[in-house]
C-alpha cells in the first residue's frame, strides 16, 4: 500500500511566523502535490512537483513556496504566516501522468491566529 | 481551462435509501480521465474510481456505481442502500495535462449525511 505522511495533525501558528509542512511518500512516486481544502471551495492546488528540485505553481501559488530535496519529501513553507492561510492542507503523491490516481495524506489543520 | 461543477452541496437521507451524486466536466482535451474521491470524517481522502474518456460503459462495484455520459459530460455516481458509513464527502476529478505532467481539477465537493 502507499503510505503517504505529513509531519502534523494539527499545528498552531502565530501571525508572521515562517511554517513548514512536510510530506513524505514511501512509493516512489515521481510527482507530488500540496493542496488546501476550504469549506465550499474544494481542494485547490498550490503547487505540484514532477521532479526532484523541480516545481510548478498550481491555481494559488501566492503566499507559499516549496522545496523538493529529495523524491520522497516535498515541503510546503508559508514565508509569512496568515490568518487567511488557516486551512487543511492535503499532500498527494502518484506516478506520473494522466491516467493514474492520487493518494492523499491525512491532512494538517493549520490555524494561524 | 478545465472545469468540474458538483451541483448538490449537502444532500441528507435516510439509511437504504438510493442516492445519485452528479458530476458534470469541461474540457476541450479528446482524452482525459475523471475520478471519484471519497473523504470521511477521519479526513483522508480515499480513491474510488478512475474512467477514462474512451470508455463509457457503466460500472458497479458493490453498492456503487457510475454512469459516463459524454454526450452530457456527465460522470454520476450512485450508492444504492446507503448506509451511515457512507456519510462523507464525495469528490469529481478530471485530470488535465500541464506541460509534459498532469494535475487534478476538482469539483467543490458534495458532503452526504445517510442518518440511521
Amino acid at each position: 500500500d502507499v503510505k503517504v505522511t505529513q509531519s502534523s495533525r494539527y499545528l498552531v501558528k502565530r501571525t508572521g511566523e515562517k511554517v513548514f509542512l512536510e510530506c513524505v511518500q514511501d512509493m516512489d512516486h515521481e510527482n507530488m502535490f500540496w493542496y488546501r481544502q476550504d469549506p465550499g471551495l474544494g481542494l485547490r492546488l498550490i503547487y505540484f512537483s514532477y521532479d526532484v528540485k523541480m516545481k510548478e505553481k498550481g491555481d494559488i501559488p501566492e503566499g507559499y513556496s516549496v522545496s523538493r530535496e529529495k523524491k520522497e519529501r516535498f515541503s510546503l513553507i508559508l514565508e509569512s504566516a496568515s490568518t487567511n492561510q488557516t486551512s487543511m492542507y492535503l499532500c498527494a503523491t502518484t506516478f506520473g501522468g494522466r491516467a493514474y490516481e492520487q493518494y492523499f495524506g491525512p491532512g494538517t489543520r493549520l490555524t494561524v491566529t | 481551462a478545465q472545469k468540474v461543477t458538483q451541483a448538490q452541496t449537502e444532500i441528507s437521507v435516510v439509511e437504504k435509501e438510493d442516492v445519485t451524486l452528479d458530476c458534470v466536466y469541461e474540457t476541450r482535451d479528446t482524452t482525459y480521465y475523471l475520478f471519484w474521491y471519497k473523504q470521511p470524517p477521519s479526513g483522508e481522502l480515499v480513491f474510488l474510481i478512475r474512467r477514462n474518456s474512451f470508455d463509457e460503459q457503466n460500472e458497479i462495484s458493490g453498492r456503487y456505481s457510475w454512469n459516463f455520459q459524454k454526450s452530457t459530460s456527465s460522470f454520476n455516481f450512485t450508492i444504492t442502500a446507503s448506509q451511515v458509513v457512507d456519510s462523507a464527502v464525495y469528490f469529481c476529478a478530471l485530470s488535465e495535462v500541464s506541460g509534459a505532467n498532469s494535475k487534478l481539477t476538482f469539483g467543490k465537493g458534495i458532503t452526504l449525511s445517510v442518518r440511521p
